[in-house]
């Protein structure tokens, strides 16, 4: 079982649809991070959360930190064929640099 | 402004062969981490380096796998004599207070 587990690990939408995607925990993180990761490429950073029940909104992604700081949530709104990919949460524990990771949710976006 | 450079891109080994990954970090970085990814799955730690010291590596397989970062140049992630299972995409991360940046990733194939 991993750490992280996050939901669904598949999602395959219609443009203009809204999508979210959950990162669970039993474990406390002091931070959380989301990343989206394209084919033959490394994960690129969208955001960190680090209070509990925080929320940022990037654009149209809304992330959402739990209040207990044990889950989060990405939700996009009204999808297009450029949010295609992989997203990944990963979250630090206390007095931890490393991350780990879940296990990805992939999300295609059919125009 | 180059960000965390990772070569080759892609190495291909034969069973029993070395393998060496290089990473260079961001500039300013002085932490440096690696990941392994198999295919459709999440990011695997593997080991944390700051200049000239192994700092957490409790993800690095006991045998065959060693990890440096020196005073000068990159740091080196070395695999002996490979395996079919060594095969994957291997990520670097470099860090600075402010948040992780990955490279592009190795992707080794063992044949």
């Amino acid at each position: 079982t991993q750490l992280l587990e996050q939901s669904p690990q598949f999602l395959s939408i219609q443009e203009g649809e809204n999508l979210t995607v959950y990162c669970n925990s039993s474990s406390v993180f002091s931070s959380l991070q989301w990343y989206r990761q394209e084919p033959g490429e490394g994960p690129v950073l969208l955001v960190t959360v680090v209070t509990g029940g925080e929320v940022k909104k990037l654009k149209r992604l809304t992330f959402q930190f739990g209040d207990a700081r044990k889950d989060s949530s990405l939700h996009i709104t009204a999808a297009q064929p450029g949010d295609t990919g992989l997203y990944l949460c990963a979250g630090a524990l206390s007095g931890g640099n490393k991350l780990t990771f879940g296990g990805g949710t992939r999300v295609l976006v059919k125009p | 402004n180059a960000g965390v450079m990772q070569n080759p891109r892609h190495l291909v080994r034969r069973r029993g062969q070395e393998a060496r990954l290089r990473c260079s970090p961001m500039k300013g970085h002085s932490h440096v981490y690696w990941y392994r990814q198999l295919p459709e799955e999440g990011l695997k730690f593997m080991v944390y380096l700051q200049k000239e010291n192994i700092i957490d590596e409790s993800g690095m397989p006991k045998e065959r796998f060693s990890a440096e970062f020196p005073k000068e140049g990159p740091s080196i992630l070395r695999i002996q004599q490979v395996v079919r299972g060594d095969s994957a995409a291997y990520f670097c991360a470099s860090s600075d207070t402010s948040g992780y940046t990955f490279g592009s990733g190795t992707r080794l194939t063992v044949v």
